[in-house]
């Protein structure tokens, strides 16, 4: 299994620009989310998702916007990037996994975006 | 919604020395309290987690303490080592069972071991 990951690892924006964050997850995990992590503040919930065709917002969902049209997959859009975006993109599924009796959450590599 | 809040932010100690990391929450059904590490440039790993029908949990040199009525929690790490050294974060979530709601996270805490 690869687990959750997550493309691209690096991106440069300009302010104004759109881009689409993309998360896919082989465990077959039906919960999503992604979280935002800017220093001192910890990991902060954006978007989350329980199920294909059900998502909602979490702590900070503004400039962001999901879909979840498979199980495998959840991307965050950016429609138009600001320098408040600034900041690494984690995306995360939680279930169950061979050998653990209780659903435990796993996180992507991450993804650094600058926006200029 | 929950709030966590996570002390202190930054740790320091010798190598062998013991570590303490507090949490505490807002909303009393809150019932599950996982913690993170986070070493330079990677993702969040799980390395313990408690539910609140348990006051203790160990796993070899890492142990997590709840206290539902204070509504906090903490993370022991005796004898560290600087491999140790990482950001760590507390969460908070309530659900029911196996399953649990959104997870809400602390500011982290950063902690070096010095060799």
């Amino acid at each position: 299994n690869a687990g959750v990951t997550q493309t691209p690892k690096f991106q440069v924006l300009k302010t104004g620009q759109s881009m689409t964050l993309q998360c896919a997850q082989d465990m077959n995990h039906e919960y999503m989310s992604w979280y935002r992590q800017d220093p001192g503040m910890g990991l902060r919930l954006i978007h989350y998702s329980v199920g294909a065709g059900i998502t909602d917002q979490g702590e900070v969902p503004n400039g962001y916007n999901v879909s979840r049209s498979t199980t495998e997959d959840f991307p965050l859009r950016l429609l138009s990037a600001a320098p408040s975006q600034t900041s690494v993109y984690f995306c995360a599924s939680r279930g169950f996994v061979q050998g653990k009796p209780k659903e435990t959450q796993y996180f992507g590599p991450g993804t650094r975006l600058l926006v200029l | 919604g929950e709030n966590v809040e996570q002390h202190p932010s930054t740790l320091s100690v010798q190598e062998g020395d013991s570590a303490v990391i507090k949490c505490t929450y807002s909303d009393s059904a809150s019932n599950y309290f996982p913690w993170y590490k986070q070493e330079l440039g990677k993702r969040p790993q799980l390395i313990i987690d408690i539910r609140s029908n348990v006051g203790e949990k160990k796993d070899q040199r890492i142990a997590v303490t709840l206290n539902k009525t204070a509504k906090h929690f903490s993370l022991h790490i005796t004898e560290t080592q600087p491999e140790d050294s990482a950001v760590y974060f507390c969460a908070a979530s309530s659900g029911g069972g196996t399953s649990y709601g959104k997870l809400t996270f602390g500011q982290g805490t950063i902690l070096t071991v010095h060799p």
